[in-house]
């Protein structure tokens, strides 16, 4: 199985918005209300951000938005702030397991 | 608070075996799945598995089926994650990770630093 594909890197200056794209198949992405997308500081472990496609975990800024069309799921950051520069990864269930995006590096101007 | 505890970082040489463990504390072990994710040095996360401390049900990823075991304790609220034969590609940082019913990783473990080295 190959990864989700998303872009390698994007970029924006504080207070604006961003998109990260997470694009897959009609076997996973497609298929199942089950993205999910995580955070990742330098040395740190993931956090969750945001599940079932859309929905956010309790404590999680609501700057952070998740949605889907076909087999592309998107995380927008709104409002972009210095430490939001961190590694995004989507994922998805694939109907026996879950398979990750590669992962995108975002950096805030 | 619920909180996923790991095992602290080994160096190994290849060919030989190690496991690492994973301790559940501040929530019901037995009620979620317990995943493991590998990330090698400077690359992004990958899923090998999980594990239902309940019955021990087990599914794999295709990419690690065969390369490595995961087992439970569910006595002492402990998962595992086992080499037999290691290889100098197995290090990495291994995390694990409480996996809800939809499949979503809401508790990470620190990570446990992996180094396999002549």
């Amino acid at each position: 199985q190959s990864a989700l594909t998303q872009p390698a890197s994007v970029s924006g200056s504080p207070g604006q918005s961003i998109t990260i794209s997470c694009t897959g198949t009609t076997s996973d992405v497609g298929s199942y209300n089950l993205v999910s997308w995580y955070q990742q500081h330098p040395g740190k472990a993931p956090k969750l951000i945001i599940h079932e496609d859309k929905y956010r975990p309790s404590g999680v800024s609501d700057r952070f938005s998740g949605s889907k069309s076909g087999n592309t799921a998107s995380l927008t950051i709104s409002s972009l702030q210095a430490e939001d520069e961190a590694d995004y990864y989507c994922c998805s269930y694939t109907g026996s397991g879950v398979l990750f995006g590669a992962g995108t590096k975002l950096t805030v101007l | 608070e619920e909180q996923l505890v790991q095992s602290g970082a080994e160096v190994k040489k290849p060919g030989e075996s190690l496991r690492i463990s994973c301790k559940g504390s501040g929530y019901y072990f037995t009620s979620y799945w317990i995943g493991w994710v590998r990330q090698m040095p400077g690359k992004g996360l990958e899923w090998m598995g999980v594990i239902y401390p309940g019955d021990s049900d087990t599914r794999y990823s295709p990419s690690f089926q065969g390369q490595v075991t995961l087992s439970v304790d569910k006595s002492i609220s402990t998962a595992y994650l086992q080499w037999n034969t290691l290889k100098a590609s197995d290090t990495a940082i291994y995390y694990c990770v409480r996996t809800g019913h939809y499949w979503y990783f809401d508790v990470w473990g620190p990570g446990s630093l992996v180094t396999v080295s002549s």
